[in-house]
């Protein structure tokens, strides 16, 4: 089994939508959550980091619920350029620096 | 102004060869990474090295071996590629092994024919 699920998309939204993604985890253990976003044919970069009492910056909202192990990216007002993939992450202990990634979930912004 | 580069960008290559592949971070980091994403675009840790040393040795073929000549570099050798080794191969650093920020290399695209 897998430690990071994610729905692989794609999801098709028109410009201004809001759109949420959601990943589960499989080990209760796990400690640190991040959302990475990943851009056709680049390299992962980190969007922002999960904290338990959840967290915004900007139009991006990321949540986590530590009961159900799963954790949510919320995007408000989708822009052309917010197309890529969105990698949830999560790592076993606080601070380690092994990562483990979701397979992504596409998102494709129409005009 | 570069913060982790890789070379080669693509690298095609024929099965039994030999073949390396350079990471370099400009960033002072003292934690480096190597990642594999396969055709399904699942990225996973392969190895970590902080200060040179290995830290993170996650279950990979002993034809892979990393070298790290100091902390700014972390190269990849694979020996007798094969088919199911083409992927893309991502190169990180962190500022240290404590869970902070990892940036990411542009990736090695590698196809073994």
């Amino acid at each position: 089994r897998k430690e990071v699920e994610q729905d692989p998309g794609p999801f098709n939204v028109p410009e201004g939508a809001t759109v949420a993604f959601n990943c589960t985890y499989s080990n209760s253990a796990s400690q640190s959550f991040f959302w990475y976003r990943q851009d056709c044919r680049k390299e992962p970069k980190l969007l922002m980091s999960v904290y338990s009492s959840g967290n915004e910056d900007g139009r991006f909202t990321a949540q986590l619920n530590r009961a159900s192990q799963y954790i949510s990216l919320l995007i408000r007002d989708s822009k052309l350029s917010d197309s890529a993939t969105y990698l949830c992450v999560v790592t076993l202990q606080t601070g380690a620096n092994n990562l483990f990634f979701g397979t992504g979930t596409r998102l494709t912004v129409i005009p | 102004d570069t913060a982790v580069s890789q070379t080669p960008k693509y690298l095609v290559t024929q099965m039994g060869n030999d073949k390396s592949i350079k990471c370099e971070q400009n960033l002072g980091h003292d934690t480096m990474y190597w990642y594999k994403q396969d055709s399904k675009k699942f990225l996973k840790i392969m190895f970590s090295y902080n200060n040179k040393e290995l830290i993170i040795n996650e279950t990979v073929p002993n034809r892979f071996s990393p070298k790290s000549p100091d902390k700014a570099h972390l190269n990849l050798h694979i020996n007798s590629l094969e088919l199911g080794d083409s992927a893309v191969y991502f190169c990180a650093s962190s500022q240290t092994d404590r869970g902070e920020t990892q940036y990411f290399g542009p990736g090695t695209r590698l196809l073994v024919l």
